[in-house]
């Protein structure tokens, strides 16, 4: 069975602080690991990595993979009070069935002024 | 402008009441998902379908029914053999990117 685990399941901070969110998973037949951002109700689309090493960016926010280790980091920098949210990771298998995701159980973040 | 529209956004039912939530969605995706979010659980996939009339149960159907008589529309039923139907409902779409877009949500209370 697929299975995502994130960590810390909640993180409060200042303003200004930098961020690590992990993920990590164990997957049959990997095929891409996906951080999502939820504000209020839909989920947002952050980051899509398939390949280990290669960063991905945008703006204060970075993710990298790590296939070996089976482990995903979200590091989020200077933070603002914008960035309070339920930030969540899946992962993605192979096979015909694209598209179908295993959530983790997400990890509530809370930036305080 | 291009997205998925889920309906109710609230819904309140008795027990023993069948509920269905409405999914439609105009990005022209193949395959269509249900989630359930509970505090703390994350999203667990309830219904998925990659292709008209056919769907697939996903880790916890127990209790849910749904239809794919259209490509744009994915209702799920939540039936009254449901034992915890009160949670977040969120219905999503993708296509072979795998990327998944969501809908902004359906809340239901079992009263």
């Amino acid at each position: 069975e697929d299975k995502v685990v994130q960590s810390p399941l909640s993180l409060v901070v200042h303003e200004g602080d930098t961020v690590t969110l992990n993920c990590s998973y164990e997957v049959t037949n990997f095929r891409s690991l996906l951080w999502y951002k939820q504000e209020k109700k839909a989920p947002t689309f952050l980051f899509m990595l398939t390949s280990s090493g290669i960063e991905k960016k945008s703006g204060r926010l970075s993710s990298i993979l790590d296939k070996k280790e089976l482990f995903s980091i979200l590091n989020i920098t200077a933070t603002q009070t914008g960035d309070s949210a339920i930030y969540l990771c899946a992962v993605e298998a192979g096979g015909t069935s694209y598209g179908k995701l295993t959530f983790g159980q997400g990890t509530i973040l809370t930036v305080h002024p | 402008d291009g997205g998925i529209t889920q309906s109710p956004k609230y819904l309140f039912r008795k027990e023993g009441q069948n509920v269905t939530l409405s999914c439609e969605q105009n990005l022209n995706h193949d395959a269509m998902y249900w989630y359930r979010q509970d505090p703390g659980q994350g999203l667990r996939l309830i219904y998925y379908s990659q292709i008209v009339n056919d769907f697939q149960k996903g880790d916890i159907a127990e209790g849910y029914s749904v239809s794919r008589e259209k490509k744009e529309s994915f209702p799920l039923t939540v039936t009254s053999a449901q034992k915890n139907p009160t949670a977040f409902y969120l219905c999503a779409s993708s296509s072979s990117t795998g990327e998944l877009f969501f809908g902004e949500g359906s809340r239901l209370t079992v009263l």
